[in-house]
C-alpha cells in the first residue's frame, strides 16, 4: 500500500527557535495533504491543508505565520513551527489522501513528536 | 454538539471476545474511515466506508446512510487489538473531522 514518511520522528528544540517537519509521500503523488496535531489524550485537529503550488488553507484558529506550510512538490509539503513555543508542544501528523478526488483512502504519516523546552 | 460521537470511550475486554464500536454524526459525509492508532502515535486506516458493510480478516465496519451511524466490529478479540480507534468524517476536499476514540483493552 501507499506509504507516507515524516521527518523527524522526534524533535526537542528551545523555545523561540523554528522547526520544520517533512511529510512525504513515497509511492505516490499528493496534491493534497493534511497537517493534524493531537495533545496528549485529545484526537486529531486538522491544522491546514497544504495544496500543491498554492498556498495551504488554514483551520480556523491556526495562525498561518506561525505554522508555516510549503508545499513545492507533489511529494513533498513542510510544516514550519516558527518562534516555539511551549505549548506547541504536541504530535504533528500528516496525512495525503491517494489522489486529488473525494473518497479516496487516507495515508498517515508515523507523525513528529515535538519538545519545545 | 460534536458533528462524531464515538461510544463507548473506553473499553475493556477479555481476549476472544467479540467487540463493537460505533460512530454516531451529524453532518452529511462523502465516507467513513475507520482509524486504528498504536500507542507509539502512528494512525493506520482500517477501513473506508460509503455505504454497506466492509470485511478485512477479523474486522468489520458497517454503516447506515440514512440513520448517520456505523459500527467496527472485531471478532475473536486479540492482545494486539489493543489500540486507539478512531472514527472520522470524509467531508468536502478530503478533509476529515474526527471522533474522540475509543481506547480498546484486550487482556489475555
Amino acid at each position: 500500500g501507499a506509504v507516507v514518511s515524516q521527518h523527524p520522528s522526534w524533535v526537542i528544540c528551545k523555545s523561540g527557535t523554528s522547526v520544520k517537519i517533512e511529510c512525504r509521500s513515497l509511492d505516490f503523488q499528493a496534491t493534497t495533504m493534511f497537517w493534524y496535531r493531537q495533545f496528549p489524550k485529545q484526537s486529531l485537529m486538522l491544522m491546514a491543508t497544504s495544496n500543491e503550488g498554492s498556498k495551504a488553507t488554514y483551520e480556523q484558529g491556526v495562525e498561518k505565520d506561525k505554522f508555516l506550510i510549503n508545499h513545492a512538490s507533489l511529494t513533498l509539503s513542510t510544516l514550519t513551527v516558527t518562534s516555539a513555543h511551549p505549548e506547541d508542544s504536541s504530535f504533528y501528523i500528516c496525512s495525503a489522501p491517494s489522489s486529488g478526488s473525494l473518497s479516496y483512502e487516507q495515508y498517515f504519516g508515523p507523525g513528529t513528536r515535538l519538545t519545545v523546552t | 454538539k460534536n458533528e462524531v460521537e464515538q461510544s463507548p470511550q473506553n473499553l475493556t475486554a477479555q481476549e476472544g471476545e467479540f467487540i463493537t464500536i460505533n460512530c454516531s454524526y451529524s453532518v452529511g459525509i462523502s465516507a467513513l474511515h475507520w482509524l486504528q492508532q498504536h500507542p507509539g502515535g502512528g494512525i493506520v486506516s482500517l477501513f473506508m466506508l460509503s455505504s454497506g458493510k466492509k470485511k478485512h480478516g477479523r474486522l468489520i465496519a458497517t454503516i447506515n446512510i440514512q440513520e448517520k451511524h456505523s459500527s467496527l466490529h472485531i471478532t475473536a478479540s486479540h492482545p494486539r487489538d489493543s489500540a486507539v480507534y478512531i472514527c472520522s468524517l470524509e467531508t468536502s476536499g478530503s478533509r476529515l473531522t474526527f471522533g474522540e476514540g475509543t481506547q480498546l483493552t484486550v487482556n489475555p
